[in-house]
């Protein structure tokens, strides 16, 4: 079956640090990937996405490129802000349907 | 309206009660899913309806979850006797496109707290 695992949090950074989150997955078929992000007190929503292997999503700085050798979708931005500070959410969807497997999450703390 | 609604956003239940909890999604939004969240963990899965139609219930933990959608936009979840590990947040999201043709963007709503005493 289909799964996500990315690195457990919280991630604490400083304000305008290297930030990279780890993702990687176990699928069936070709997935599409996605980063979601989750602001406090606030609905998951989408941040970016990629929809086959090589692909690049980008969005508010953050970038995270789709690697088919090896399963990977990790998530960088580089030079956080406080108002970054959420937890973002790794999902895959196989092909043609959207029913999304989630990892567990990774929560970012940025200081000041 | 503007985005995906649910309610209530909080509900405290007692074990053994029955409890309903409401999505409105975006309007004309074909597709509708209902995710739990468990403290900690990332959404799972629950039910999926294409319009009216309910297309995928093979997240449906046990026999005491139903959902319903019987007009193809409001769709409520109802959860049966209630026991504690129903606690969760209760997420739906909503979208414009068909099965085989869809490709995981959701809208989510901010999701409805179950606390199950």
């Amino acid at each position: 079956g289909n799964s996500v695992t990315q690195m457990e949090g919280p991630v604490t950074l400083s304000e305008e640090a290297f930030l990279t989150i780890n993702c990687t997955y176990t699928a069936t078929g070709y997935p599409s990937l996605f980063w979601y992000v989750q602001y406090p007190g606030e609905g998951l929503q989408l941040l970016l996405k990629a929809t086959k292997a090589d692909d690049k999503g980008s969005n508010k700085g953050f970038e995270a490129t789709y690697r088919k050798e090896t399963t990977s979708f990790h998530l960088e931005k580089g030079s956080v802000q406080v108002s970054d500070s959420a937890v973002y959410f790794c999902a895959l969807s196989s092909s043609g349907y959207s029913t999304l497997t989630f990892g567990k999450g990774t929560m970012l703390l940025v200081s000041p | 309206g503007a985005g995906v609604s649910q309610s209530p956003r909080y509900k405290v239940a007692k074990r053994g009660q029955d409890v309903a909890l409401r999505c409105d999604p975006i309007s004309g939004h074909v597709s509708l899913f209902w995710y739990q969240q468990a403290l900690g963990q990332g959404p799972e899965f629950l039910t999926y309806f294409q319009n009216e139609a309910q297309l995928d219930k093979s997240g449906l933990p046990s026999d005491r979850f139903f959902a319903e959608r019987p007009e193809g936009s409001v769709s409520t979840l109802k959860i049966q006797r209630t026991q504690q590990e129903d606690s969760a947040v209760y997420l739906c999201a909503s979208n414009n496109r068909v099965l085989g043709r869809n490709t995981g963007e959701l809208f989510f709503g901010e999701g409805s707290r179950l606390t199950v005493l």
